[in-house]
């Protein structure tokens, strides 16, 4: 049982938008930024989102994210065959002390 | 651009303490302002913390896993480590190390990751 809480799947076409949900807590996402990764089958996760919106260098535009009290989304526009992977989001826990990961949205794109 | 490397033992008997290494390139682990976290995935499931050590040396760990772990770094080395002790079948996880300058949740740097497996 994950802190944070993803659909465990997602799916779309080509060229369309998806999003992904993230809900959490006042002590987590509701009181610190929250951070996405996306993760390649077989590969290490790759940071695609930090401080709620900010992408890092190199990260397509098409991702963005959002934060709204105790909840985020991430946000995929124009879905390219090679977005298809987990993601994750991930806050720190005031009341934890600890960094809290969602259990993971696997995305299709069909 | 900050490299990571993970290296340790694949296979871990029950009851004994996991070590792993990560070996920092391309960067100093003690230039300050990073937070340098381990991280574990079980087979076909999501993503689990398990602590970091911040530059300053301070550490935080998952409270479930705390009594079991340690973080520490090597600067004269540029490593950094993970023990877990008392491991069970439960520990045998992919172990990624990974590295942030600007959140503990969010790091920019990640490892290879490396398959711990516990058996006897």
């Amino acid at each position: 049982q994950s802190v944070l809480t993803q659909p465990p799947s997602a799916s779309g076409t080509p060229g369309q938008r998806v999003t992904i949900s993230c809900s959490g807590s006042s002590s987590n996402i509701g009181s610190n930024t929250v951070n996405w990764y996306q993760q390649l089958p077989g590969t290490a996760p790759k940071l695609l989102i930090y401080s709620n919106n900010q992408r890092p260098s190199g990260v397509p535009d098409r991702f963005s994210g959002s934060k709204s009290g105790t909840s985020a989304s991430l946000a995929i526009s124009g879905l390219q065959s090679e977005d298809e992977a987990d993601y994750y989001c991930a806050a720190w826990d005031d009341s934890l002390n600890a960094v809290v990961f969602g259990g993971g949205t696997k995305l299709t794109v069909l | 651009q900050v490299q990571l490397q993970e290296s340790g033992p694949g296979l871990v008997k029950p009851s004994q303490t996991l070590s792993l290494t990560c070996t920092v390139s391309g960067g100093s682990i003690s230039s300050g302002g990073y937070y340098w976290s381990w991280i574990r995935q079980h087979p076909g499931k999501g993503l689990e913390w398990i602590g970091y050590i911040y530059y300053s040396g301070s550490t935080y760990y998952n409270p479930s896993l705390k009594s079991r772990v340690t973080i520490s770094v090597d600067t004269s080395k540029n490593q950094f480590s993970l023990k877990l002790s008392s491991v069970t079948a439960a520990d045998t996880a992919v172990y990624y190390c990974a590295a942030g300058a600007r959140l503990a949740a969010a790091a920019d740097y990640w490892g290879q990751g490396t398959l711990v497996t516990v058996s006897s």
